[in-house]
This record gives C-alpha cells, sequence and structure tokens, in this order.
C-alpha cells in the first residue's frame, strides 16, 4: 500500500520562504509530484522529482530523498496569491502499470 | 479540447438513482483518471485507463461504481442505486503518458439526496 503524510496547515508572512514536507511510503516509487490548489478549483501540477536532488522553478523548488521518503517543496518570496493547498503525490509502480496516490494536502495561510 | 472537460459541473439526484458523470480528456492524451475528493482532503484514487484499456480499479468503493473509456477518448463514471455518503467531488484528470504530469478538470459536485 501507499501512505503519504503532510502538515494540515501552515502560516507564513507575504515575502518570506517556507518549505512544506511530505513523507511517504511505497512499495514501487516511481515519482513525486506537487500540485497546488486554490479553494474551489482544480490541482495544478508545479513540479516532478523522480531522481534524488532539487529540482527548482522560478519561485518554487523541490527536494527528493528517495531513500529517506522525503520530499520538500520550498516557495519563495511569498505572496498572497500563494495562499492554496498543497498536495503532495506519489506514483505508484504496481503490476499492471502506474496508480498517483495523493496525501490530503496542507493548507498554507500567506499573511501580509 | 484545449483542456480537460467534465460534465455536469454540478449534479443533484435522489437516493437509489443511477448517475453517469462524463469526462472529455485532453485531446491526445493516452492516460485518464478518476479522482474523488472531499472538501478539505486531497484527491482520492479511483481508477485509471491508458487507452481504452482500465488498468486500475482499486480504488473503486464497490460495485455500484464501474468506469469505461471504450474509444480511448471520452470517459464515463457510473454510479449504480446513489448513497448520501457518494456525495462529493468527481474529478477527472488526464496525462499525456503514464509518466507525465496530469491535468484535472473542473470537476463534478455530486449531490445525493
Amino acid at each position: 500500500g501507499q501512505n503519504i503524510d503532510q502538515p494540515t496547515e501552515m502560516t507564513a508572512t507575504e515575502g518570506a520562504i517556507v518549505q512544506i514536507n511530505c513523507t511517504y511510503q511505497t512499495s514501487g516509487f516511481n515519482g513525486l509530484f506537487w500540485y497546488q490548489q486554490h479553494a474551489g478549483e482544480a490541482p495544478t501540477f508545479l513540479s516532478y522529482n523522480v531522481l534524488d536532488g532539487l529540482e527548482e522553478k522560478g519561485r518554487f523548488s523541490s527536494f527528493l530523498s528517495r531513500s529517506k521518503g522525503y520530499s520538500y517543496l520550498l516557495l519563495k518570496e511569498l505572496q498572497m496569491k500563494d495562499s492554496a493547498s498543497y498536495l503532495c503525490a506519489v506514483r505508484d509502480q504496481e503490476t499492471g502499470g502506474f496508480k498517483t496516490i495523493f496525501g490530503a494536502g496542507t493548507r498554507l495561510f500567506v499573511k501580509a | 479540447g484545449a483542456g480537460v472537460s467534465q460534465s455536469p459541473r454540478y449534479k443533484v439526484t435522489k437516493r437509489g438513482q443511477d448517475v453517469a458523470l462524463r469526462c472529455d480528456p485532453i485531446s491526445g492524451h493516452v492516460s485518464l483518471y478518476w479522482y474523488r475528493q472531499a472538501l478539505g482532503q486531497g484527491p482520492e484514487f479511483l481508477t485509471y485507463f491508458n487507452y481504452e484499456a482500465q488498468q486500475d480499479k482499486s480504488g473503486l468503493p464497490n460495485d455500484r461504481f464501474s468506469a469505461e473509456r471504450p474509444e480511448g477518448s471520452i470517459s464515463t463514471l457510473t454510479i449504480q442505486r446513489t448513497e448520501q455518503r457518494d456525495s462529493a467531488m468527481y474529478r477527472c484528470a488526464s496525462s499525456l503518458d503514464p509518466t507525465s504530469e496530469a491535468f484535472f478538470g473542473q470537476g463534478t459536485r455530486l449531490t445525493v439526496v
């Protein structure tokens, strides 16, 4: 089976940096995704890691350690519009193909 | 199409009725996924397809739920004899291939009364 853990809520200040952690357990790890979801909207893709290390994309970076079953999403220069839920998702390779499982999400509140 | 399209956007049905939820993926996308999302939670996996083949249906809650994608494009999620506990947001997503990121539709909000 699969298990994904991430904090329920976080609060940060506009202009600051925030790190959202995700730990996972899976039998056939084949990649980790981060999605952003604003209230009432569909999730949108942010980043993807399959190898260990840091992937940077503008103000967003994502890190993966496969041996530790750990990832984090780093958001820099926070803006009010970054207030959203951030979903960690793990792709698991099982018999018959791949399956992507989502965590419960971390609600980020950005305050002025 | 430009994005993943789901219909209807909202569906209110009486307990015991059957409902069919439709998903039109991005043109050319091989993989199609169905998720169910409760308020404040992440998407819960239901099933997924590559082309017309249903690869995994382990997330379907019980045998009242079924899905098909007969021509490898549009998919339908059917819930028979709906119950109040089926009320949720049902989301469809598609990806270019099984290893790529998924693009989500706006979802169908199902309410069973």
